[in-house]
């Protein structure tokens, strides 16, 4: 079956330290996202990859990094410069060019910095 | 800088009642917008969505009106169910910039 993973479901960070989130999706699309849920409020745009070695900031880009070196992964480095990094990542793709279709996403890493 | 707003958090209806939820946008150059239904910890799970060529999509029980002067959209689930209790977020396509609203926690009561 084709879908989006990320991994680790569950991530420990201790202050200081950067740590990379993994988003792997066999869908064959070209568009991939990722966003930021914290306790409350809705999904924040960090990055995101319209084509492969492209990317784009989303809002909240600041302390984060992506790399799209193959169409099916887009990870996602969090940084030490990430003030506030404890939240629900997620990660999302479409298809593209813009078909208008709905975005596929995976389960969510959680991380917390310890 | 929110382009797409869901100004209510929360939203309690009875089971068998209509649902009506709420999004604007402040971009005028979204031309897709969609709504996903969300389960803690879990991925947003697609629900329904609409073109702005159009003013209305209808899919069972759920349908989306779409005002584009007002920059408007509304979800209505009718019959609302117990097992619709859950987050709701709009969003929006510019070319391929999804952007999402802040959510609306529904819950239907038996």
């Amino acid at each position: 079956d084709g879908g989006i993973t990320q991994s680790p479901k569950y991530l420990f960070r201790k202050e200081g330290q950067n740590v990379t989130l993994s988003c792997e999706q066999n869908l064959n699309h070209d568009a991939m996202y990722w966003y930021r849920q914290d306790p409350g409020q809705g999904l924040r745009l960090i990055y995101y990859s319209q084509i492969v070695n492209d990317f784009q900031k989303g809002d909240i880009a600041e302390g984060y990094s992506v790399s799209r070196e193959k169409k099916e992964s887009f990870p996602l480095t969090v940084t030490s410069a990430q003030k506030n990094p404890t939240a629900f990542y997620l990660c999302a793709s479409t298809r593209y060019p813009a078909e208008r279709t709905e975005a596929f996403f995976g389960q969510g890493t959680r991380l917390t910095v310890v | 800088d929110q382009q797409v707003k869901q100004n209510s958090p929360s939203l309690s209806v009875q089971e068998g009642r209509i649902s009506i939820l709420n999004c604007d946008y402040t971009n005028s150059m979204f031309d897709y917008f969609l709504w996903y239904k969300k389960y803690p910890a879990e991925g947003p799970t697609f629900l329904i969505s609409i073109s702005s060529i159009k003013d209305k999509n209808e899919d069972g029980r759920f349908t989306v009106f779409l005002n584009k002067s007002a920059k408007h959209l509304s979800l209505h689930i009718v019959p609302s169910q117990p097992g619709d209790s859950a987050v709701y977020f709009c969003a929006a396509y510019n070319n391929n910039d999804m952007r999402f609203g802040a959510g609306t926690r529904l819950t239907v009561k038996p």
